[in-house]
């Protein structure tokens, strides 16, 4: 366990749903990492902050993904009107810069099916 | 963008065999570097990072980097069934601070 919870864990959805999932950091990490990851493919970066500000989202996210991390604390990712092509696993890593370098640390990831 | 490589594999060494993974990138100015344990349907682990050329030991993990030819290895002495699993590599897209680019992993398999 590396300190850092996903909720859910698991989510089935239908096409056209909305869903949210949730992050919790390592509490002294002040960046957060979302990536998505699908079968037999590495971790693809989707977006991330250092405390409150959202520094960079991908160019292949699209405007039906939204993340937010209000107080720079825990994190929510929506996707909105999910289509098939979202299911996938949702990462969230966490991390503390320190020396000019940086380790993340994975939580247990939300895996997503949309039917 | 930058570029991590892996042979997909499967790699399949007996038990008590050394498993060696590598990994090649495509930016000559990369100074971190990370690898990864993934088993089936769960999420990364972080085993190694290395920042130097050279080895650098951690138990029966060895991460090499070799940073004139662009490449980094990870070398698994005495392999047990257990780490069997997609072995992760990863490399900050700048700098050493930044989103991580991951190749697509390497699966290992020990067999008894």
């Amino acid at each position: 366990d590396t300190g850092v919870s996903q909720d859910p864990r698991h989510k089935i959805t239908k096409r056209g749903q909305n869903v949210t999932f949730r992050c919790d950091p390592i509490s002294e990490h002040n960046r957060l990492y979302w990536y998505r990851q699908t079968l037999g493919q590495g971790p693809e970066f989707l977006t991330y902050f250092q405390n409150e500000a959202q520094l960079e989202k991908s160019r292949l996210l699209s405007d039906r993904f939204s993340a937010e991390r209000p107080k720079g604390s825990f994190s929510t990712l929506e996707i909105q009107r999910t289509e098939q092509g979202d299911s996938a696993m949702y990462l969230c890593a966490s991390s503390h810069v320190w020396g000019g370098q940086e380790t993340q640390y994975f939580g247990p990831g939300t895996r997503l099916l949309v039917l | 963008q930058k570029e991590v490589e892996q042979n997909s594999g499967p790699l399949s060494v007996p038990e008590g065999a050394i498993a060696s993974l590598n990994c090649t990138y495509s930016d000559r100015g990369s100074q971190s570097f990370f690898w990864y344990r993934q088993y089936s349907g769960k999420s990364p682990e972080l085993i190694m990072s290395i920042y130097s050329n050279g080895d650098k030991e951690d138990g029966r993990f060895t991460a090499q980097l070799n940073k004139a030819s662009q490449y980094v290895s990870l070398l698994i002495r005495d392999s047990q069934p257990s780490d069997s699993a997609t072995y992760l590599c990863a490399v900050p897209a700048r700098y050493n601070t930044d989103k991580l680019i991951f190749g697509t992993g390497t699966r290992l398999q020990v067999f008894p």
